[in-house]
């Protein structure tokens, strides 16, 4: 069965300085794709990144980066640059073969991101 | 491009009715999914459309239901409303076709059961 793994319930950082959320995955399909989602406190889920398992390159956007590493079944996010606006609910995602769609994505629990000035 | 837009955005109904729920997805996009996001349960899958047909369903109750129109938006209906219910429900929205696999959530309907 497909699981992720968030182990960081919340986390904080100061403004303008560098963060990693957690991600670690378990999955049989030997193609899949992660995401990582932002939850502002209004509800909507953001989509950040994506990453596929078959992607040579790690994935970027802008001020977030996902460190993929296939061996070790982890897909952490890395912020960098902190603003007071990266305040949220972090999720990180997968979606599988095996999970009976293409686009059914199996949910971690949540990092809640708080952002010191 | 519009967004992924949801109504209604709240909701609050008695226990014992049903209730609608409609998204509409990113123009172009034809896969809608949805979502039950409670705190003790997390974000947890409803069910897929895709051209009209429901391409996967998760472990709920035959409560809960959905469908797709021909424009590609969705609607999802639960009846007999229980106070569990009480939740945020997300729809996304995505190509369906495969890459690239990004989805594209819309603001969510929050429904208070009582």
């Amino acid at each position: 069965a497909q699981k992720i793994t968030q182990t960081q319930p919340g986390m904080f950082v100061q403004e303008k300085e560098a963060v990693t959320l957690d991600c670690t995955y378990d999955t049989s399909d030997p193609s899949y794709g992660l995401f990582w989602y932002k939850q502002p406190s209004s509800g909507e889920m953001i989509f950040l990144i994506y990453q596929g398992s078959y992607d040579q390159q790690n994935a970027t956007e802008g001020r977030y980066s996902l460190n993929f590493q296939k061996a070790r079944k982890s897909a952490n996010l890395v912020i960098s640059a902190s603003q007071l606006g990266d305040s949220a609910m972090y999720f990180c995602a997968m979606r599988g073969s095996s999970s009976g769609g293409y686009n059914k994505l199996i949910f971690g629990a949540g990092t809640r991101l708080a952002v010191h000035p | 491009k519009a967004g992924v837009t949801q109504t209604p955005r709240y909701l609050i109904k008695t226990r014992g009715q049903q209730v609608t729920l409609s998204c509409s997805p990113i123009s172009g996009h034809r896969s809608v999914s949805w979502y039950q996001q409670t705190p003790g349960q997390g974000l947890q899958f409803l069910f897929e459309y895709f051209s009209e047909t429901q391409r996967n369903k998760g472990n709920f109750p035959g409560r809960f239901s959905g469908r797709q129109f021909s424009n590609s938006r969705s609607e999802m209906n639960v009846s007999t409303l229980e106070l569990g219910d009480s939740a945020l429900y997300l729809c996304a929205s995505s190509l369906g076709t495969g890459p690239p696999y990004e989805q594209y959530f819309g603001p969510g309907t929050r429904l208070t059961v009582t």
